[in-house]
């Protein structure tokens, strides 16, 4: 069981906005920033979103996300056939000294 | 531009030890730190630790015992070392960059079988 807690599925159509849900405590997504990574089927996680809400170059502004006290959020709006992927976010834990992921996502664009 | 590369057996015999090595290129390993995350088959990540270039080292505490991460800067090289295997320490390992995590390697499928 994964100490940050993801719904183990989403859906949407294309060109459609979806929300993916990660909820902590106050040791981690509570006092610590929160990152969000993209699994594609066969490939290493990609860094999506760090610090809450910032994109690394390179990722479109279709991905957004946001925080609020223990629990964060990672929005796709025009929804891709592309974004069809393992999501997860991660935050540092103050309490096990250690970073710790949410058990991901996996969403489907139908 | 940083590129990692995770190398090391792919198959481990279970009580023995996984030993593992990420080859940092196109920048120093003397800056960030630098993690290690495993993925068992069809599961979630995991981390298991990390070491920053002056040897400091951070370890997840359901691993700790069995953990040992060291780093190399004349190769750019760090490594993981994963003590007593069984079965359930099959997975891929990454390693990556920094607390952002934000270049990783290809990942290296170990498993664990005799």
């Amino acid at each position: 069981q994964s100490v940050l807690t993801q719904p183990p599925s989403a859906s949407g159509t294309p060109g459609q906005r979806v929300a993916i849900s990660c909820s902590g405590s106050n040791s981690n997504i509570g006092s610590n920033t929160v990152h969000w990574y993209q699994q594609l089927p066969g490939t290493a996680p990609k860094l999506l979103i760090y610090t809450n809400n910032q994109r690394p170059s390179g990722v479109p502004d279709r991905f957004s996300g946001s925080k609020s006290g223990t629990s964060a959020s990672l929005a796709i709006s025009g929804l891709q056939s592309e974004d069809e992927a393992n999501y997860y976010c991660a935050a540092w834990d103050d309490s096990l000294n250690g970073w710790v992921f949410g058990g991901g996502t996996k969403l489907t664009v139908l | 531009q940083v590129q990692l590369q995770e190398s090391g057996p792919g198959l481990v015999k279970p009580s023995e030890t996984l030993s593992l090595t990420c080859t940092v290129s196109g920048g120093s390993i003397r800056s960030y730190y630098w993690n290690w995350i495993r993925q068992p088959p069809g599961k979630g990540l995991e981390w298991i630790g990390y070491i920053y270039y002056s040897g400091s080292t951070k370890y997840n505490p359901s691993l700790k015992s069995r953990v040992t991460i060291s780093v190399d800067t004349s190769k750019n090289q760090f490594s993981l070392k994963l003590s007593s295997v069984s079965a359930a320490d099959t997975a891929v390992y990454y390693c990556a960059r920094g607390g952002g995590m934000d270049v990783w390697g290809q990942g290296t499928t170990v498993t664990v079988s005799s």
